[in-house]
């Protein structure tokens, strides 16, 4: 069975110091992946999608960079963290690239920016 | 722009009450309707629609699709404290099966 893995589970750090949140599934090939944020009591917002190795689409203009070295392994990295970068920070996957997929969420990680 | 919204945003109900859902979305390219429940942490898979009319039904969970009024809802019988959590709705538009979320419906479920 499909699972997937998340880890720092909880961060916290200051201003302007770097970040990288590391997702990994196992037990599936080739999986589209995407990260996503919510912020406090919101819904969720997609940040990143890939449908595979080094291919990333943003979907928003932000602070942030994601990164898929390899088939199961996503990367979600910030050079200097902002204020506004706080949040419950969440990784999915779905096979391959058919939007009758459901998309499976890890546990997240709750990034605190102070 | 596309936009999904849920309504009511939160509700308190106590223990064996039915709860409805909403889901009303204006999206370019509709292709499917996900429901998601989520607890403390990771949201959970409940359900997938593309077809308006079929129910989709699991234990006390049922859900169904308006494709004519472009809305969704969800209905949760003889509640339990365990139904207790935020209910998301996200669509489809893509065929990278990217989700666009709604704010969520909060489910408290008082003893």
């Amino acid at each position: 069975s499909q699972t997937i893995h998340q880890w720092p589970a909880t961060l916290v750090q200051p201003v302007g110091s770097p970040l990288s949140l590391e997702c990994t599934v196992e037990g599936t090939s080739n999986p589209n992946l995407y990260w996503y944020r919510q912020a406090a009591g919101r819904g969720l917002q997609l940040l990143f999608y890939s449908i595979g190795i080094d291919q990333i689409s943003s979907e928003v203009p932000q602070n942030l960079s994601a990164s898929r070295p390899q088939d199961r392994q996503f990367i979600l990295s910030s050079k200097k963290l902002l204020l506004s970068d706080s949040g419950f920070y969440l990784c999915a996957w779905s096979l391959d690239a058919n939007s009758y997929n459901e998309q499976f969420f890890g546990p997240g990680t709750r990034l605190t920016v102070l | 722009e596309d936009k999904v919204v849920q309504s009511p945003l939160s509700l308190v109900v106590h223990e064996g009450d039915t709860v409805t859902l909403n889901c009303s979305y204006e999206v370019t390219n509709f292709r499917s309707l996900l429901w998601y429940k989520q607890e403390k942490k990771a949201p959970t898979f409940l359900f997938m629609l593309t077809s308006s009319g079929i129910e989709k039904k699991s234990g006390r969970l049922s859900s169904i699709l308006d494709k004519k009024e472009l809305s969704s809802i969800l209905n949760i019988t003889a509640t339990q404290t365990g139904d207790s959590a935020i209910y998301l709705c996200a669509v489809t538009t893509d065929s990278w099966g990217k989700l666009q979320f709604g704010a969520g419906t909060q489910v408290v479920v008082t003893p």
